[in-house]
């Protein structure tokens, strides 16, 4: 089973704020990461945080991290339709990246 | 483009027949990673070259799977006997192990179909 998990479906309007939810197990993981799969290509990588550190925003992309909780947050602001897209989360652990199953989000016009 | 490249992208091919996908990694990078992934699934670590030593293989590498990085560069990942269940997509990734290099870089995927 996965170590990471996230939840299966996310459903936006346009111009709304999508939030996407991770949890992790593995509090020694250095780096976290979100990348983003359209229909049959590959993952591009949106963002990454360090461990010890609690916020990242790049451009309408905020990440949060609890490391407490073992929790990671990805906010998008004013999401748009060329937002769909499958969200991984991602932690790497020594040489091993491993990810969650993906949160499928929809935005609606 | 230097980014990640995978070569064939799609690839059909009969049960029981062998299949080679090959990787070209970013070029400063000397650490390269092969994934699968099933439809509805994250991506599942198959194994992990340093330069050109193989340094860590899943579970999910079974016999009939192997992978090599014969000069540090481009890697081959080979499956042979091929089985139904053996049709997914096969990506590669590569990291720079240099400084704060950390980041994982993929490249657009193999996708195999076993009929």
């Amino acid at each position: 089973g996965e170590d990471v998990e996230q939840s299966l479906f996310l459903s936006v309007r346009e111009g709304d704020s999508s939030v996407i939810n991770c949890t992790y197990t593995d509090s020694s993981s250095t780096y976290l990461y979100w990348y983003k799969q359209e229909p049959g290509a590959g993952l591009q990588l949106l963002t990454y945080i360090f461990s010890n550190m609690d916020m990242k925003q790049d451009q309408r992309l905020t990440v949060l991290l609890n490391k407490k909780d073992k929790h990671l947050s990805l906010r998008i602001a004013d999401t748009q339709t060329g937002d769909s897209a499958i969200y991984f989360c991602a932690e790497i652990i020594n040489n091993d990246m491993r990810f969650g199953a993906g949160t499928r989000l929809t935005v609606k016009p | 483009d230097t980014g990640v490249s995978q070569n064939p992208r799609h690839k059909i091919t009969k049960r029981g027949q062998n299949v080679t996908f090959r990787c070209d990694p970013i070029s400063e990078h000397n650490r390269l990673y092969w994934y699968r992934q099933t439809l509805g699934q994250g991506p599942e670590f198959l194994t992990y070259f340093q330069n050109e030593a193989q340094l860590e293989k899943s579970r999910l590498l079974s016999d009939r799977f192997s992978a090599e990085r014969p000069k540090g560069s481009f890697s081959t990942l080979e499956i042979q006997r091929t089985e139904q269940g053996d049709s997914a997509m096969y990506l590669c990734a590569s990291r720079s192990g240099r400084g704060r290099g950390n980041t994982i870089y993929f490249g657009e995927g193999s996708w195999l179909t076993v009929v």
